[in-house]
């Protein structure tokens, strides 16, 4: 099946810091990219969905300004968490439909934040 | 309201024996519905998906059943190994994709 692969698979930061996760695409294009955030022992939940060039559609509670995503080609979609707070820390999921028939959408390994 | 619930929420196997998890979902327009397997820190990764018309799908040791009219599906594990410890989540897609909490499934030695 199609690959999905995120960057980097696990950071830890400082309070206040930003940090920028990385979702490629490798042998597809992906005019849609989802990112999802999971905490323990709990579902996928999804942030934001973005359009290759436009603006990213975010979920009710996710604020924009904190989580910005970039859409910026086909193959690249990068969510920042600007500002990160211990709150944030969570395992972030990115995901691209492929467009078959089915519309099967590929995850990516995930990126897990850790926020000191 | 769209739901999907699956059940039980976690499970406890001796390897190699069989296991059955359910998946119950209320969404609507159904699309389709995937089984995934997600391994602790890693990202879903498919094993089935199926169609309004599909009732049964094997991949391997993996067999997801599914009716349409009650709505349930099930994915049924054959002769269990260590490696199935995962968790395994139910997608239903409507014009949104829908998840299921998922089922914890350990299998012991």
């Amino acid at each position: 099946g199609a690959v999905v692969s995120q960057h980097p698979s696990w950071v830890i930061c400082k309070s206040g810091t930003s940090v920028k996760i990385e979702c490629r695409s490798l042998d597809f294009q992906a005019t849609t990219m989802f990112w999802y955030r999971q905490f323990p022992k709990q579902s996928l939940m999804l942030m934001a969905t973005s359009n290759e060039g436009s603006k990213a559609t975010y979920e009710q509670g996710v604020e924009k300004d904190k989580f910005l995503i970039n859409h910026a080609s086909l193959t690249l979609s990068t969510l920042t968490v600007t500002s990160a707070h211990p709150e944030d820390s969570s395992f972030y999921i990115c995901s691209g439909i492929f467009s078959g028939i089915f519309k099967e959408q590929f995850f990516g390994p995930g990126t897990r934040l850790t926020v000191l | 309201k769209n739901q999907v619930e699956q059940s039980p929420q976690s499970l406890i196997i001796l390897e190699g024996k069989n296991c059955t998890l359910q998946c119950n979902y209320t969404v609507s327009p159904f699309s389709n519905l995937r089984w995934y397997k997600q391994d602790t820190g890693r990202g879903p990764v498919s094993l089935t998906i199926m169609t309004f018309s599909e009732n049964t799908k094997s991949n391997g040791r993996y067999t997801a059943t599914l009716d349409a009219d009650t709505k349930q599906s099930s994915l049924h594990i054959t002769a269990s190994q260590l490696s199935d410890s995962a968790s395994y989540i139910c997608v239903v897609r409507a014009n949104n994709l829908f998840f299921g909490t998922g089922t914890r499934l350990t299998v012991i030695p």
